[in-house]
């Protein structure tokens, strides 16, 4: 059973940083892309990047871009993610997610975690 | 960025009917479109891919069809536990967007 579980969300002031973790089971980690995406209710669904199955290709969202790195351990089959220099706006629900296709670019995500979430606030 | 245009945005119906949700792309997308259904405090589930195919395990009242810029997904007859927020998703084109949501009620 595939198995995708977020930590690591809590509340932070504007300016400061968090690292999420993602703890993968159930598949074979290094043969998928992965995802980050949250979610908040007043603007819905956002991807905010990936990270390609070895690593070695990541893509970001515009509102995260020199400010968030994604990353993955294939040893550990964990994913992360590292926010600096976080924003009110960053306040959401993080999710990992795993891309439907086998090593591939993007397609779209089969499996998600329940959610880790993430408040910035003074 | 590809902006994803979904309608209704919210959506009444009886148990039984048929419902439809469209999904309206800003450019062509072909067929590199993706349906997630999401109840209450839940994650997103995969319902179709690549436009009009059905996630494993997926009862086959779930459908989706279109190509190009216009999508459809429709539940053929509508059951109590499909009450959820329904998402369509583009990845033809990073970043991938998602259309805001079609929220389903039961009437």
């Amino acid at each position: 059973e595939v198995q995708l579980v977020e930590s690591g969300g809590v509340v932070v002031q504007p300016g400061g940083s968090l690292r999420l973790s993602c703890a993968a089971s159930g598949f074979t980690f290094d043969d998928y892309t992965m995802h980050w995406v949250r979610q908040t209710p007043g603007k819905g669904l956002e991807w905010v990047c990936l990270i390609s199955w070895d690593g070695g290709t990541t893509y970001y969202a515009d509102s995260v871009k020199g400010r968030f790195t994604i990353s993955r351990d294939n040893s550990k089959n964990s994913l992360y993610l590292q926010m600096n220099s976080l924003r009110t706006e960053d306040t959401a629900l993080y999710y990992c997610a795993k891309d439907l296709r086998h090593r591939s670019s993007w397609y779209g995500f089969d499996y998600w975690g329940q959610g880790t979430p993430v408040t910035v606030s003074s | 960025d590809i902006q994803m245009t979904q309608s209704p945005s919210s959506l009444s119906a009886s148990v039984g009917d048929r419902v439809t949700i469209t999904c309206q792309a800003s450019q062509d997308i072909s067929n590199d479109l993706n349906w997630y259904q999401q109840k209450p405090g839940k994650a997103p589930k995969l319902l179709i891919y690549d436009a009009s195919n059905l996630e494993t395990g997926v009862p086959s009242r779930f459908s989706g069809s279109g190509s190009g810029t216009d999508f459809t997904f429709t539940i053929s007859s509508l059951q109590p536990e499909d009450i959820a927020t329904y998402y369509c998703q583009q990845y033809d084109n990073l970043p991938i967007t998602f259309g805001q949501g079609t929220r389903l009620e039961i009437k």
